[in-house]
């Protein structure tokens, strides 16, 4: 079954601007990552959040959860033509061996 | 910084044939998982192996797949006899301690199947 969704299914935004990404899912969960993938790679772990933790941060990174709304978001400040590639959020469903995946957001910067 | 490495990067086969993917987990990874994605979209996830053995399948890895780790290092998918709806970006992973934690993915194997 599909756990997480992502909205916007694409965003365009000029570079320098910020990029805010959603993600819900269904069920209870250990945590929420986030990936990032770019045209014809593999994914890139970014950030873990906790299902104990509402706000983290990793750079020009910011990942929100709220567990009561089952939804977190992903900012991206000061945006770069680089940040260009598509965001995946997943996530880790205790006494499940594998992590379930949103269906992705895909990001372009224009410079 | 050590990557998961899988070759081949591209692989072309007849329908019907058998596919072999192969991958190289980090080195002190203990899970391991293959995931598939088509055409840029949703990934979907495949098959969880730790300790010598599947710990989770999808419905996806129907009796047409296998896998195997017949060594120290390597990390294989099969798939049997394969079909057109097979074609896709095969991406192997890898974590440390567990299915919960950040997983180190590869370069993907794109397979076509004519």
């Amino acid at each position: 079954s599909q756990q997480g969704e992502e909205d916007p299914q694409a965003l365009s935004i000029q570079e320098g601007e910020n990029a805010t990404m959603n993600c819900s899912y269904k069920t209870s969960i250990n945590n929420l990552q986030w990936y990032r993938q770019n045209s014809g790679r593999g994914l890139v772990h970014l950030i873990l959040i906790r299902s104990n933790e509402r706000e983290k941060h990793s750079g020009r990174l910011r990942v929100t959860l709220d567990t009561s709304k089952k939804s977190s978001s992903l900012l991206i400040t000061a945006s770069r033509a680089a940040d260009t590639a598509s965001y995946f959020c997943a996530t880790a469903v205790d006494s499940n061996y594998q992590l379930i995946w949103g269906a992705g957001t895909k990001l372009i910067i224009k410079p | 910084e050590p990557e998961v490495t899988q070759t081949p990067s591209h692989q072309v086969t007849q329908m019907g044939q058998e596919v072999i993917l192969r991958c190289v987990p980090i080195s002190n990874h203990l899970y391991f998982y293959w995931y598939r994605q088509i055409l840029g979209q949703k990934v979907e996830f495949l098959v969880s192996f730790y300790n010598n053995e599947i710990s989770e399948k999808s419905e996806i890895f129907d009796d047409q797949f296998s896998v195997e780790r017949p060594d120290g290092s390597n990390f294989t998918l099969k798939i049997r006899s394969t079909k057109l709806e097979d074609s896709a970006m095969y991406f192997c992973a890898s974590s440390r301690t567990g299915p919960y934690q950040p997983q180190h993915f590869g370069d993907g194997t794109r397979l076509s199947i004519l």
